[in-house]
């Protein structure tokens, strides 16, 4: 089975300034991986996903993420952050051959602050 | 496009009592739902899977007879929490996959339970 780690629960950045949210996940078969994003009492909004092709993904917002197979990660990165990005970020994981059941990962608070 | 509505978006309910939940795919159809549990500050826990006109797939420790869910058709699955205890108090949230976009789910707004 799939496991997903994000071992940042919050991470506080000043406006303007990069972020790099880290996600990393287990599993013995190949996978697909998304980032999303969750405003308060909003449900999810998909950021990116990496299914196959170029590492590096460029998603919405301005956020890019790349997979790296070797370190099993898949960290998300913005390089300059903006007050309304303040949000709770969950990296997902799909094995192949799942019926696309996602494993969430625990959220990152990312809190972005003047 | 690819838009998903949750009705209601908060419920309040006695304990007891039961309550459903609506999940509607507007504007394309929904081969497959599923239904999440989030406590707060927490992640996305999958309840189960449903599919259009067969039985729902619950996962590992979720109470089928407790959390009825029910796929009539491509655009709508309901969730009903029968005999709701306070405990059952969470966010509840949907999200319903296009049939010809196996890899995307398309999540709704949620729905706020809360069981007094």
């Amino acid at each position: 089975a799939q496991s997903v780690t994000q071992l940042d629960s919050q991470v506080p950045v000043f406006e303007e300034a990069p972020v790099e949210l880290r996600c990393n996940y287990s599993s013995s078969v190949s996978v697909y991986l998304f980032w999303y994003v969750q405003y308060p009492n909003q449900g999810l909004q998909l950021l990116l996903k990496y299914l196959s092709g170029s590492t590096l993904v460029k998603g919405i917002n301005g956020f890019e993420a790349e997979f790296n197979k070797s370190q099993t990660s898949f960290h998300l990165r913005k390089p300059s952050v903006h007050i309304s990005d303040t949000a709770e970020y969950f990296c997902a994981v799909s094995e192949y051959g799942t019926a696309s059941k996602l494993t969430f990962g625990t959220g990152t608070r990312l809190q972005v602050t003047l | 496009g690819a838009v998903v509505s949750q009705h209601p978006s908060r419920v309040i309910c006695k304990s007891g009592t039961s309550v459903k939940i609506e999940c509607r795919s507007l504007d394309f159809q929904a081969t497959t739902m599923f239904w999440y549990r989030q406590f707060p500050k927490q992640s996305l826990m999958l309840m189960a899977t449903s599919n259009e006109g067969s039985k729902a797939t619950y996962e590992q420790g979720v109470e089928k007879d407790k959390f009825l869910i029910n796929h009539a058709s491509l655009t709508l699955s309901t969730l009903t929490v029968t005999s709701a205890h306070p405990e059952d108090s969470s966010f509840y949230i949907c999200s319903a996959r296009d049939g010809d976009r196996v890899h995307e789910q398309y999540f709704g707004p949620g729905t706020r339970l809360t069981v007094t």
